[in-house]
């Protein structure tokens, strides 16, 4: 079966700092992968999706960045983090029908 | 472009209670539909899921119906339990040409439910 692995699954960080978070998928290959933002009290927003290794689609510009270095491995990244950047940040993979997602990492920038 | 907008919350009911959760959508194509669950400190759990107009999708006692006439999709239990207390998420995707979905969800803002003993 699909599994879908996120870390850290916490983490607190300062502004102006760099971010890396990482989602890895099993169970499957080839995936089309997502990262999602969920701020507090609001709804989910696509940030990045991925069909393949090495290519990214941006939905919302931002200081975010994303890659796919292996056809598992969806990295979020950030060189330097607003404190907007705060917030539950979901990898989703899709399925057949419908997308599966991971379990988040919340990170809070201070 | 697409968009899905969910009834205001937070909704709070008693135990037992009938829960009615608005959706409607809008969509260029022939969208699928789903409903996603969010329990608290968890990510995202999928509920329910309707892909043609009529479809009914139902999971763990709660329903939704694809009435392609009124572009809605709501949520409804007959009877809600203080487990159910969570968020939950109105989404649609896109399904190209070919009937396959590009995968790409559309979220609506996510109701609150809390449900009292």
């Amino acid at each position: 079966s699909q599994t879908i692995h996120q870390w850290p699954a916490t983490l607190v960080q300062p502004v102006g700092s760099p971010l890396s978070l990482e989602c890895t998928v099993e169970g499957t290959s080839n995936p089309n992968l997502y990262w999602y933002r969920q701020a507090a009290g609001r709804g989910l927003q696509l940030l990045f999706y991925s069909v393949g290794i090495g290519q990214i689609s941006s939905e919302v510009p931002q200081n975010l960045s994303a890659s796919r270095p292996q056809d598992r491995q969806f990295i979020l990244s950030s060189k330097k983090l607003l404190l907007s950047d705060s917030g539950f940040y979901l990898c989703a993979w899709a399925g057949q029908n419908w997308q599966f997602f991971g379990p988040g990492t919340r990170l809070t920038v201070l | 472009g697409d968009s899905v907008t969910q009834m205001e919350g937070p909704v709070t009911l008693s135990e037992e209670a009938f829960l009615t959760i608005n959706c409607t959508y809008t969509a260029t194509g022939y969208p699928s539909l789903f409903w996603y669950v969010q329990y608290p400190g968890e990510g995202l759990q999928l509920l329910l899921k309707a892909t043609k107009a009529d479809d009914k999708g139902s999971n763990k006692g709660f329903e939704a119906t694809y009435r392609k006439e009124t572009t809605s999709f709501h949520l409804e239990k007959g009877s809600v339990q203080v487990s159910d207390s969570a968020v939950y998420f109105c989404a649609l995707s896109e399904r190209g040409a070919g009937g396959t979905s590009y995968g790409k969800l559309t979220f609506g803002q996510g109701t609150i439910l809390t449900v009292h003993p």
